[in-house]
Protein backbone atom coordinates (compact mmCIF):
# COMPACT_ATOMS: atom_id res chain seq x y z
CA UNK A 1 0.00 0.00 0.00
CA UNK A 2 1.39 3.55 -1.00
CA UNK A 3 -0.79 5.07 1.20
CA UNK A 4 -3.13 6.45 -1.79
CA UNK A 5 -6.21 3.48 -1.99
CA UNK A 6 -8.07 3.49 -5.46
CA UNK A 7 -11.44 1.09 -5.61
CA UNK A 8 -12.39 -0.43 -7.75
CA UNK A 9 -9.22 -2.41 -8.91
CA UNK A 10 -11.49 -3.73 -11.84
CA UNK A 11 -14.38 -1.80 -13.65
CA UNK A 12 -16.33 -3.37 -16.75
CA UNK A 13 -19.39 -1.05 -17.49
CA UNK A 14 -21.69 -0.71 -20.43
CA UNK A 15 -21.60 2.08 -22.63
CA UNK A 16 -24.78 3.53 -21.36
CA UNK A 17 -23.89 3.32 -17.46
CA UNK A 18 -22.82 5.87 -14.41
CA UNK A 19 -19.90 4.76 -12.67
CA UNK A 20 -17.72 6.27 -10.17
CA UNK A 21 -14.06 5.75 -9.84
CA UNK A 22 -12.89 6.41 -6.02
CA UNK A 23 -9.58 7.61 -4.59
CA UNK A 24 -8.82 8.23 -1.31
CA UNK A 25 -5.16 9.23 -0.10
CA UNK A 26 -4.17 9.22 3.80
CA UNK A 27 -0.87 11.07 3.28
CA UNK A 28 -2.14 14.98 4.44
CA UNK A 29 -1.17 15.79 0.96
CA UNK A 30 -2.90 18.78 -0.53
CA UNK A 31 -3.06 18.05 -4.20
CA UNK A 32 -4.59 15.38 -6.38
CA UNK A 33 -4.77 14.05 -9.63
CA UNK A 34 -6.23 12.23 -12.39
CA UNK A 35 -4.21 10.40 -14.80
CA UNK A 36 -5.02 8.04 -17.86
CA UNK A 37 -2.82 4.98 -19.04
CA UNK A 38 -4.04 3.67 -22.51
CA UNK A 39 -2.29 0.48 -23.84
CA UNK A 40 0.98 0.88 -25.07
CA UNK A 41 0.68 4.81 -24.50
CA UNK A 42 2.10 7.46 -22.09
CA UNK A 43 0.16 8.20 -18.85
CA UNK A 44 -2.13 11.36 -19.95
CA UNK A 45 -2.42 14.20 -17.11
CA UNK A 46 -6.48 15.09 -16.96
CA UNK A 47 -7.37 16.60 -13.75
CA UNK A 48 -5.56 18.50 -11.34
CA UNK A 49 -7.15 19.16 -7.45
CA UNK A 50 -4.64 21.67 -5.45
CA UNK A 51 -6.62 22.57 -2.00
CA UNK A 52 -9.84 20.57 -3.28
CA UNK A 53 -9.84 23.10 -6.22
CA UNK A 54 -9.68 21.83 -9.73
CA UNK A 55 -6.98 24.01 -11.67
CA UNK A 56 -6.39 21.83 -14.71
CA UNK A 57 -8.61 20.12 -16.85
CA UNK A 58 -6.74 18.92 -20.04
CA UNK A 59 -9.02 18.96 -22.64
CA UNK A 60 -10.91 15.95 -21.16
CA UNK A 61 -14.72 15.39 -22.35
CA UNK A 62 -17.53 15.97 -20.27
CA UNK A 63 -18.08 11.86 -19.90
CA UNK A 64 -15.60 12.03 -17.50
CA UNK A 65 -16.35 14.66 -14.59
CA UNK A 66 -14.35 14.79 -11.40
CA UNK A 67 -15.41 15.64 -8.25
CA UNK A 68 -13.01 16.34 -4.97
CA UNK A 69 -14.89 16.92 -1.58
CA UNK A 70 -12.04 17.31 0.47
CA UNK A 71 -8.38 16.91 0.24
CA UNK A 72 -8.13 13.41 1.13
CA UNK A 73 -10.83 12.27 -1.19
CA UNK A 74 -11.44 12.73 -4.92
CA UNK A 75 -13.89 10.99 -7.56
CA UNK A 76 -13.84 10.31 -11.03
CA UNK A 77 -17.47 10.05 -12.42
CA UNK A 78 -18.00 8.62 -15.75
CA UNK A 79 -21.49 8.24 -17.92
CA UNK A 80 -21.76 7.67 -21.88
CA UNK A 81 -18.19 6.26 -22.23
CA UNK A 82 -16.95 4.83 -25.81
CA UNK A 83 -14.82 1.50 -25.70
CA UNK A 84 -11.94 3.51 -26.49
CA UNK A 85 -12.20 5.42 -23.01
CA UNK A 86 -11.13 2.05 -21.94
CA UNK A 87 -7.46 2.08 -19.52
CA UNK A 88 -5.58 2.23 -16.66
CA UNK A 89 -6.92 5.39 -14.14
CA UNK A 90 -4.47 6.35 -12.04
CA UNK A 91 -4.81 9.04 -8.89
CA UNK A 92 -2.05 10.33 -7.45
CA UNK A 93 -1.42 13.25 -4.65
CA UNK A 94 1.71 15.31 -4.12
CA UNK A 95 2.17 18.07 -1.02
CA UNK A 96 3.34 21.17 -2.79
CA UNK A 97 4.13 24.30 -2.42
CA UNK A 98 6.92 26.65 -0.21
CA UNK A 99 9.33 26.30 -3.66
CA UNK A 100 10.28 23.11 -2.70
CA UNK A 101 9.33 20.20 -5.16
CA UNK A 102 7.75 17.13 -3.88
CA UNK A 103 7.43 13.54 -5.37
CA UNK A 104 3.83 12.28 -6.12
CA UNK A 105 2.44 9.32 -4.71
CA UNK A 106 0.23 6.83 -6.84
CA UNK A 107 -2.55 4.62 -6.19
CA UNK A 108 -2.76 0.92 -7.81
CA UNK A 109 -5.06 2.58 -10.48
CA UNK A 110 -8.38 1.12 -11.78
CA UNK A 111 -8.38 -1.44 -14.44
CA UNK A 112 -11.75 -0.07 -16.58
CA UNK A 113 -12.93 -1.86 -19.62
CA UNK A 114 -16.12 -0.13 -21.56
CA UNK A 115 -18.19 -2.92 -22.82
CA UNK B 1 5.41 17.52 -24.35
CA UNK B 2 8.11 15.64 -22.09
CA UNK B 3 11.56 17.73 -22.00
CA UNK B 4 13.64 14.26 -21.46
CA UNK B 5 14.66 11.68 -23.93
CA UNK B 6 15.29 8.52 -23.17
CA UNK B 7 16.53 5.10 -24.68
CA UNK B 8 13.94 2.83 -25.70
CA UNK B 9 14.85 -0.08 -24.34
CA UNK B 10 17.82 -1.07 -22.19
CA UNK B 11 18.79 -4.83 -20.74
CA UNK B 12 21.00 -5.79 -17.64
CA UNK B 13 22.37 -8.76 -15.82
CA UNK B 14 20.82 -9.38 -12.35
CA UNK B 15 23.31 -8.59 -10.09
CA UNK B 16 25.25 -6.04 -11.97
CA UNK B 17 24.58 -2.11 -12.27
CA UNK B 18 21.83 -0.92 -14.44
CA UNK B 19 22.61 2.47 -15.57
CA UNK B 20 20.01 4.66 -17.11
CA UNK B 21 20.44 8.04 -19.09
CA UNK B 22 18.44 10.95 -19.37
CA UNK B 23 18.96 13.88 -21.64
CA UNK B 24 17.41 17.28 -20.47
CA UNK B 25 18.86 19.90 -22.47
CA UNK B 26 16.26 22.42 -21.89
CA UNK B 27 16.54 22.01 -18.24
CA UNK B 28 15.35 25.48 -16.75
CA UNK B 29 17.63 26.50 -13.27
CA UNK B 30 14.08 25.97 -11.32
CA UNK B 31 13.51 22.32 -12.50
CA UNK B 32 14.28 19.12 -10.21
CA UNK B 33 14.82 15.84 -12.17
CA UNK B 34 12.46 13.19 -10.86
CA UNK B 35 12.85 9.38 -11.69
CA UNK B 36 9.82 7.50 -11.21
CA UNK B 37 9.34 3.44 -12.21
CA UNK B 38 6.31 1.61 -13.64
CA UNK B 39 5.82 -2.25 -13.04
CA UNK B 40 3.40 -3.79 -15.17
CA UNK B 41 -0.19 -2.67 -14.65
CA UNK B 42 0.87 -0.90 -11.31
CA UNK B 43 0.90 2.68 -10.24
CA UNK B 44 4.40 4.60 -11.12
CA UNK B 45 6.77 4.59 -8.00
CA UNK B 46 8.75 7.22 -6.94
CA UNK B 47 11.93 6.48 -6.92
CA UNK B 48 14.93 9.62 -6.59
CA UNK B 49 15.22 13.12 -7.53
CA UNK B 50 17.32 16.03 -7.77
CA UNK B 51 18.24 19.58 -8.49
CA UNK B 52 22.27 20.09 -9.38
CA UNK B 53 23.82 17.81 -6.60
CA UNK B 54 24.52 14.00 -6.63
CA UNK B 55 21.25 11.97 -4.61
CA UNK B 56 21.24 8.54 -3.38
CA UNK B 57 18.98 6.99 -1.05
CA UNK B 58 18.04 3.16 -0.56
CA UNK B 59 16.20 2.36 -3.89
CA UNK B 60 18.98 4.61 -6.16
CA UNK B 61 21.51 6.75 -6.90
CA UNK B 62 21.31 9.59 -9.44
CA UNK B 63 24.20 11.52 -11.06
CA UNK B 64 23.39 14.77 -13.00
CA UNK B 65 26.15 16.56 -15.06
CA UNK B 66 27.44 19.89 -13.47
CA UNK B 67 25.45 21.45 -16.86
CA UNK B 68 22.47 19.47 -15.50
CA UNK B 69 21.81 18.68 -18.95
CA UNK B 70 21.79 15.35 -18.73
CA UNK B 71 21.60 12.56 -15.49
CA UNK B 72 21.89 8.76 -14.84
CA UNK B 73 19.94 6.80 -12.68
CA UNK B 74 21.89 3.72 -11.52
CA UNK B 75 20.20 1.00 -9.73
CA UNK B 76 23.32 -0.51 -7.86
CA UNK B 77 22.46 -3.98 -7.75
CA UNK B 78 19.34 -5.02 -10.26
CA UNK B 79 17.67 -7.54 -9.17
CA UNK B 80 14.34 -9.49 -11.53
CA UNK B 81 12.22 -6.90 -9.64
CA UNK B 82 13.39 -4.17 -10.78
CA UNK B 83 12.05 -4.71 -14.52
CA UNK B 84 9.97 -1.94 -15.11
CA UNK B 85 9.56 1.23 -17.17
CA UNK B 86 11.87 4.38 -15.72
CA UNK B 87 10.79 7.30 -17.05
CA UNK B 88 12.85 10.75 -16.18
CA UNK B 89 11.19 13.77 -15.81
CA UNK B 90 11.78 17.58 -15.53
CA UNK B 91 9.47 19.39 -13.41
CA UNK B 92 9.91 22.63 -11.68
CA UNK B 93 9.77 23.37 -7.80
CA UNK B 94 6.60 23.64 -5.84
CA UNK B 95 3.30 23.97 -7.32
CA UNK B 96 4.68 25.19 -10.47
CA UNK B 97 3.93 22.68 -12.65
CA UNK B 98 2.79 19.30 -13.05
CA UNK B 99 4.53 15.28 -13.71
CA UNK B 100 4.23 14.70 -17.17
CA UNK B 101 5.59 11.22 -18.14
CA UNK B 102 7.07 10.45 -22.05
CA UNK B 103 7.94 6.93 -22.97
CA UNK B 104 10.34 6.05 -20.78
CA UNK B 105 12.89 3.47 -20.91
CA UNK B 106 11.74 -0.42 -20.86
CA UNK B 107 15.01 -2.01 -18.44
CA UNK B 108 14.48 -5.61 -18.43
CA UNK B 109 16.83 -7.50 -16.01
CA UNK B 110 17.43 -10.78 -17.03
CA UNK B 111 18.94 -13.89 -15.10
Amino acid sequence: ETGVTQTPRHLVMGMTNKKSLKCEQHLGHNAMYWYKQSAKKPLELMFVYSLEERVENNSVPSRFSPECPNSSHLFLHLHTLQPEDSALYLCASSQDGGGRSYGYTFGSGTRLTVV
Amino acid sequence: DAKTTQPTSMDCAEGRAANLPCNHSTISGNEYVYWYRQIHSQGPQYIIHGLKNNETNEMASLIITEDRKSSTLILPHATLRDTAVYYCIVRPGGSQGNLIFGKGTKLSVKP
